[in-house]
């Protein structure tokens, strides 16, 4: 089984909208949760730290799910600008490995 | 965020042959340098861990002798692709970072997308 696994999409979502993104990992002891942005031929770049409690920057929201070992990446009002790879990553027990999930790709329609 | 560059950012070179590829922070000293390969509409790999002044550490199933990775200073590191094929043809991109255990302060390269033809 997969350290972490990600629905790859597509997902073509009109400006404006809504979207979520799951990402499960196996490893429940992990500790250290992330989702990264990569646009195309680029490198990624961190979007934000995902905390237990949950955490919002402006119209982004991640959430953290130990009980069903997944973390979610909420993005309202849909920008063209958003259009990109989302990519988790999850660390290891011991914090000193991480392991990226596949990215799930958006697309911005206006 | 700090600054990491990669060069080249593309090369092209025949089957056989070894290509260098250099990471460098800019603007802070990174005790640990991480190289990922990313294959198209797939995730970053990590290949391999290096730590300044020491021997790189490689991921399960990376040939240490095939890619080279010296890091001699706390602001270079290189990764060498020795006798390049075919199916070494990727994207390479390395990381830097103060604190190894600091994932979010971990800063990506550009990448060096190469093709062996």
């Amino acid at each position: 089984r997969k350290e972490v696994e990600q629905d790859p999409g597509p997902f073509n979502v009109p400006e404006g909208a809504t979207v979520a993104f799951n990402c499960t990992y196996s490893n429940s002891a992990s500790q250290s949760f992330f989702w990264y942005r990569q646009d195309c031929r680029k490198e990624p770049k961190l979007l934000m730290s995902v905390y237990s409690s949950g955490n919002e920057d402006g119209r982004f929201t991640a959430q953290l799910n130990r009980a069903s070992q997944y973390i979610s990446l909420l993005i309202r009002d849909s920008k063209l600008s958003d259009s990109a790879t989302y990519l988790c990553v999850v660390s290891s027990n011991t914090g000193n490995q991480f392991y990226f999930g596949t990215g799930t790709s958006l697309t911005v329609i206006p | 965020g700090a600054v990491v560059s990669q060069h080249p950012s593309r090369v092209i070179c025949k089957s056989g042959t070894s290509v260098k590829i250099e990471c460098r922070s800019l603007d802070f000293q990174a005790t640990t340098m991480f190289w990922y390969r990313q294959f198209p509409k797939q995730s970053l790999m990590l290949m391999a861990t290096s730590n300044e002044g020491s021997k790189a550490t490689y991921e399960q199933g990376v040939e240490k002798d095939k890619f080279l990775i010296n890091h001699a200073s706390l602001t270079l590191s290189t990764l060498t692709v020795t006798s390049a094929h075919p199916e070494d043809s990727s994207f390479y991109i390395c990381s830097a970072a103060r604190d190894r255990r600091l994932f979010s302060e971990q800063f990506f390269g550009p990448g060096t997308r190469l093709t062996v033809l």
